[in-house]
């Protein structure tokens, strides 16, 4: 089956510095990567939706200068956390869709990321 | 945009009982539902999707009902064992972007 990798699966970081979340797909071509975050107990919330190659598609209220993705390659989207708050600890979870199977998206096992 | 509604937010059956969740959608023009299984702190599992073309489908103990009409589609899983324990989550596929739309998700807890 398609499978995507994230990295890290769990950070620890100052508040005030920046992080980056990768997110991989394996074994297909991911024309589109979603980002989402999930609180716990809380649903996952889309955050924004990137096509390889061009600029990603924000959702509304989630701050596009602070969360940076780029999705450079048809196998890698990152996410860039700037200046993270401890109000941005939180589960991210990527996942990707392409030619693999028609609307369904495979998900990344998540990044636990703690802002102190 | 799309938005999905599910209920509810938490179920406790005991083992061997069926559960059902339900989940309510509003664009008309989403035409893929998948649902996923999600254990704590893993990633979300597809257990089971259904297309608009189909009113239902059915895979072993699990099945997923589909209405158009009324924009509602429920997930039945019948003979449930311990291991069915997790948060289950609805998605309705909207538009432009082919992205998913959760709903709120369910805790199950089957008591054995």
């Amino acid at each position: 089956g398609a499978v995507v990798s994230q990295h890290p699966s769990w950070v620890i970081c100052k508040s005030g510095t920046s992080v980056k979340i990768e997110c991989r797909s394996l074994d297909f071509q991911a024309t589109t990567m979603f980002w989402y975050r999930q609180f716990p107990k809380q649903s996952l919330m889309l955050m924004a939706t990137s096509n390889e190659g061009s600029k990603a598609t924000y959702e509304q209220g989630v701050e596009k200068d602070k969360f940076l993705i780029n999705h450079a390659s048809l196998t890698l989207s990152t996410l860039t956390v700037t200046s993270a708050h401890p109000e941005d600890s939180s589960f991210y979870i990527c996942s990707a869709a392409g030619d693999v199977s028609y609307n369904e998206q495979f998900f990344g096992p998540g990044t636990r990321l703690t802002v102190l | 945009g799309e938005n999905v509604e599910q209920h509810p937010s938490t179920l406790s059956v005991q083992e061997g009982d069926s559960a059902v969740i339900k989940c309510t959608y509003s664009d008309s023009a989403s035409n893929y539902f998948p649902w996923y299984k999600q254990e704590l702190g893993k990633r979300p599992q597809l257990i089971i999707d259904i297309r608009s073309n189909v009113g239902e489908k059915k895979d072993q103990r699990i099945a997923v009902t589909l209405n158009k009409t009324a924009k509602h589609f429920s997930l039945h899983i019948t003979e449930t064992q311990p291991e069915d324990s997790a948060v289950y989550f609805c998605a309705a596929l909207g538009r432009p972007g082919n992205q998913f739309y959760f709903g709120t998700g369910t805790s199950l807890t089957v008591i054995p």
